[in-house]
């Protein structure tokens, strides 16, 4: 069954802290794996898109690694600010017959306190 | 330029009305994907459009579903008759549609439809 499962449920940080969320999966055939950002009340926002070949990626103060042998991946974060409270969500897109299937994580609830 | 629009925002409907979401995507996008987040569970797929066509619909619950993207520009949504169960937030969200299908998809901010 194709999964994603995503760790912590939720983390709060101290403001200028650096963390880590783990994303495991399941999906199988992979495709490509994405992190997003959700603010409360808004759509998710690409952070980051990794295929097969990739094992890590950065965008800005974000940086996502791949390890497709152990099918996890994660999402580091350095100098957080308090903008970054949001729920991130690992994705990942497994490779059907009829086109592409996108399991989402269920996301890790990061709150960043002052 | 402009992002993926959903309208309404917030839909509050009685059990067995017929509700009708709408999404427009970034221009020049061809493919064009609604998802579902019920509460406390993940968002899931529904189903993904190329163009005008309907190239994945497995995510769709039920029959009470419909969708549809005439002309290849914005999509709806139709749930009738809504079920208490189908109270969620659902978003739209659209990609140019690249090779190997790693391409990014822009997310709308989503409906809240509740159903009473």
């Amino acid at each position: 069954k194709n999964q994603v499962e995503q760790s912590p449920q939720s983390l709060i940080i101290l403001e200028g802290k650096n963390c880590t969320l783990q994303c495991n999966y399941t999906v199988s055939p992979f495709s490509n794996l994405r992190w997003y950002k959700q603010d409360t009340g808004r759509g998710p926002v690409s952070l980051t898109i990794m295929t097969f070949s990739e094992n890590t990626k950065s965008n800005g103060r974000y940086t996502a690694t791949l390890d497709a042998d152990t099918k996890q991946s994660s999402l580091h974060i350095t100098a957080s600010q308090l903008s970054d409270s949001a729920s991130y969500i690992c994705v990942v897109s497994a490779r059907g017959t009829g086109g592409f299937k996108t399991i989402f994580g269920a996301g890790t609830r990061l709150f960043v306190k002052a | 330029e402009a992002g993926v629009t959903q309208f309404p925002s917030h839909s509050v409907i009685e059990k067995g009305q017929t509700v009708t979401l709408r999404c427009d995507p970034i221009s020049g996008h061809d493919n064009l994907y609604w998802y579902r987040r019920v509460m406390g569970k993940e968002i899931k797929f529904l189903l993904h459009f190329v163009k005008e066509s309907k190239q994945d619909e497995s995510g769709m619950p039920n029959n009470r579903f419909l969708a549809e993207r005439t002309g290849g520009t914005y999509s709806t949504l139709k749930v009738q008759p809504a079920e208490l169960e189908d109270s969620g937030v659902y978003f739209c969200a659209s990609s140019l549609g690249l090779a190997g299908g790693s391409d990014e998809q822009y997310f709308g901010p989503g409906t809240r439809l509740t159903v009473t």
